[in-house]
């Protein structure tokens, strides 16, 4: 059973078009996260949810916009792709239990390449 | 701010010898938590180890170990008896009281040789 499933694992498309990521969790976590990592490797957060609750909004343009429909899911929509957009954008979940051993489950990450 | 350092972009080890990963990191937190993470070519994210802040001891898992030096605000991960699967990119991390999140250092990448 994967913990952090996210889909697609690829993801090619024009510039301009509108694409979702979603992502799952089946650890039973509280608290979810979407990062990004550009083409250097650098992993940056982006949002993080806990129970459905936006915690952390990062300084993303409003193209993105994260939705949690229940806090075992967290899709990542992204409005009017651009070319920077391309990188690889990793979901990840944790328990939130309060405790700075808060480890992140990272699902295995969407590659995103805009045309 | 919180940050990560990472100085060396890239490592060399020859298969079964030891190996150490710097890190060093800024928090004005007096709590905190460091993690290291490995991600294979294959892309995914793998949890290695944690030291918290207060804790004494070097936290150590199988071939994994932080040496942690808390006045120098480093943690560094060592690896003993490098296998070739142990090739893969190495991210140090920090969790502090004052921030909601993990924030990532630019990583290094680990070549072993046979």
């Amino acid at each position: 059973d994967t913990a952090v499933s996210q889909t697609p694992k690829y993801l090619v498309t024009q510039m301009g078009n509108d694409k979702s990521i979603k992502c799952e969790q089946n650890l039973g976590h509280d608290t979810m996260y979407w990062y990004k990592q550009d083409s250097k490797k650098f992993l940056k957060i982006m949002f993080s949810y806990n129970n459905k609750e936006l915690i952390i909004n990062e300084t993303v343009p409003n193209r993105f916009s994260p939705k949690s429909p229940d806090k075992a899911h967290l899709n990542l929509h992204i409005n009017s792709l651009e070319l920077g957009d391309s990188a690889v954008y990793f979901c990840a979940s944790s328990q939130d239990r309060g405790g700075l051993d808060e480890k992140l489950f990272f699902g295995s990450g969407t590659q995103l390449s805009v045309l | 701010a919180q940050k990560i350092t990472q100085t060396q972009p890239g490592m060399f080890v020859q298969e079964k010898e030891a190996v150490t990963l710097d890190c060093t990191y800024d928090t004005s937190d007096q709590s905190y938590g460091l993690f290291w993470y490995k991600q294979p070519s294959s892309g995914e994210m793998i949890f290695l180890i944690y030291q918290g802040s207060y804790d004494e001891q070097n936290a150590t898992e199988g071939r994994y170990s932080l040496n942690f030096q808390k006045a120098r605000k480093s943690a560094n991960l060592v690896i003993s008896a490098s296998q070739l699967g142990d090739s893969a990119m190495y991210f140090c991390a920090i969790l502090g009281t004052g921030f909601q999140k993990l924030v990532f250092g630019t990583g290094t990448r680990l070549l072993v040789s046979p």
